[in-house]
């Protein structure tokens, strides 16, 4: 049974590019969430999916959008870079928006 | 807004030293309590879901239980390939959001 994947592992971009990051959830669950964490810090919520549509988000801005395909599988999108995005992005995936969610391995982000 | 808050920030314990760590939380409609385990570089591994006041399960050395307004992570006996990162996090069954807090480091030194 394959858990949450995400790709690529690690990425390096310079201010001002745009970013697209990959998960795919754990066989059988349709709910994406994903979650930006900072060094030495918890994951902060981003945003959620659901029938392929956004059905809540946290606090960020408009640079950060994503989408998901009918086969669950979702893409995080982030535009304009600035150093603060510097981080590891972790997707986690659950059946409902209301149950456990496992998280994948994460997507470290080092903006330059 | 919902707040999570873990205390102490970091442990070190001695191999077999048994100890406890604290997860207070406010939220408005709990839908679950969560415990997640991290190790370096990698995505937070599950452990726990607790639903209700009084509620207690366990894991091998792991022993999670909740209140209604706190959680303790009980750790018994522990070795030194318990040393990770211990998130806690809170399910708002009103908007669906996961809030964690810092999370706890623990050393367990042989």
């Amino acid at each position: 049974d394959a858990g949450v994947t995400q790709s690529p592992t690690h990425l390096i971009k310079t201010r001002g590019q745009q970013v697209t990051l990959r998960c795919s959830p754990k066989s059988g669950h349709d709910t994406v969430s994903w979650y930006q964490q900072a060094l030495g810090q918890g994951p902060q919520f981003i945003f959620q999916y659901y029938e392929e549509e956004e059905r809540q988000r946290g606090n960020f801005p408009d640079r950060f959008s994503g989408h998901q395909f009918p086969n669950y599988s979702s893409e995080l999108n982030v535009n304009a870079l600035l150093l603060g995005d510097s981080a590891l992005y972790l997707c986690a995936s659950s059946l409902g928006q209301q149950e456990t969610q496992y998280f994948g391995p994460g997507t470290r982000l080092l903006v330059l | 807004e919902d707040q999570v808050t873990q205390s102490p920030e970091a442990l070190r314990l001695q191999e077999g030293e048994s100890s406890s760590l604290n997860c207070s939380y406010t939220v408005s409609g709990l839908r679950g309590l969560f415990w997640y385990r991290q190790d370096p570089g990698k995505g937070p591994e599950f452990l726990f879901t607790l639903y209700s006041a009084g509620e207690e399960k366990e894991k091998e050395r792991l022993k999670a239980t909740l209140t209604k307004k706190e959680s303790f992570l009980h750790i018994t006996a522990p070795k030194p390939e318990d040393s990770a990162t211990y998130l806690c996090a809170v399910l708002n069954g009103a908007n669906s959001k996961l809030t964690f807090g810092k999370g706890i480091t623990l050393s367990v030194r042989p």
